[in-house]
């Protein structure tokens, strides 16, 4: 069936990056846009970025922008998420989603992978 | 503060019907017919109710349903279940130069 597949939580040390994994399966990895949003503790979803697998091309939250990239392996069918000079406040599930070309929903999602930023 | 605004929380009992509203801008709902609606269960991800306003995705019951009136959008629940006691997100679209979606605070649905 179709679905995204996410690494495993993280934990991590102010000032560190992470890398979240979203591996795709059971549809043309390249057709569609995924898109990244996180969750921090009680709050609500906030849209961090997109990426299509086909063609590379990105677009990024401006509030993201210099410390957040997303790539793609066509090969794995996965893409990739990385933050970097993480904070307290980058403490949230982190989630991947797939874009059908629905008008900017969002129809399969990740199971969602914590990253817990503490010293 | 989120984009969008969403009672905190609504409530009702089994069987009768509820309606979560959206107030967004004329830079968002207003402008875009891409308001979409997520149910999120806790500890779990967030699914997809309804998608351009008014959109039901393939299995999901037709006792959930969206519209938008100018700036506000709309998401009502009829026959309550027990099962819908869940949050509930709306998103949109945006003008803005700075992001490409917006969402609401949530809305803490509680079955009676």
């Amino acid at each position: 069936q179709v679905q995204l597949v996410q690494s495993g939580s993280e934990v991590k040390k102010p000032g560190a990056s992470v890398e979240v994994s979203c591996r795709a399966s059971g549809y043309t990895f390249t057709g569609y846009y995924i898109h990244w949003l996180r969750q921090a503790p009680g709050q609500g979803l906030e849209w961090m970025g997109m990426i299509h697998p086909g063609g590379h091309s990105t677009n990024y939250a401006q509030k993201f922008q210099g410390r957040f990239t997303m790539t793609r392996d066509t090969s794995t069918s996965t893409v990739y998420m990385e933050l970097s000079s993480l904070t307290s406040e980058d403490t949230a599930v982190f989630y991947c989603a797939r874009d059908p070309a629905w008008d900017w929903a969002f129809d399969i999602w990740g199971q969602g992978t914590m990253v817990t930023v503490s010293s | 503060q989120s984009a969008l605004t969403q009672p905190a929380s609504v409530s009702g009992s089994p069987g009768q019907s509820i309606t979560i509203s959206c107030s967004g801008t004329n830079s968002d709902i207003g402008v875009y017919n891409s308001v979409s609606w997520y149910q999120q269960h806790p500890g779990k991800a967030p699914q997809l109710m309804i998608y351009e306003v008014s959109n039901r995705p393939s299995g999901i019951s037709n006792r959930f349903s969206g519209s938008k009136s100018g700036n506000t959008a709309s998401l009502t629940i009829s026959g309550l279940q027990a099962e819908d006691e869940a949050d509930y997100y709306c998103s949109s679209h945006t003008t803005s130069s700075t992001l490409h979606v917006v969402f609401g605070g949530g809305t803490k649905l509680t079955v009676l």
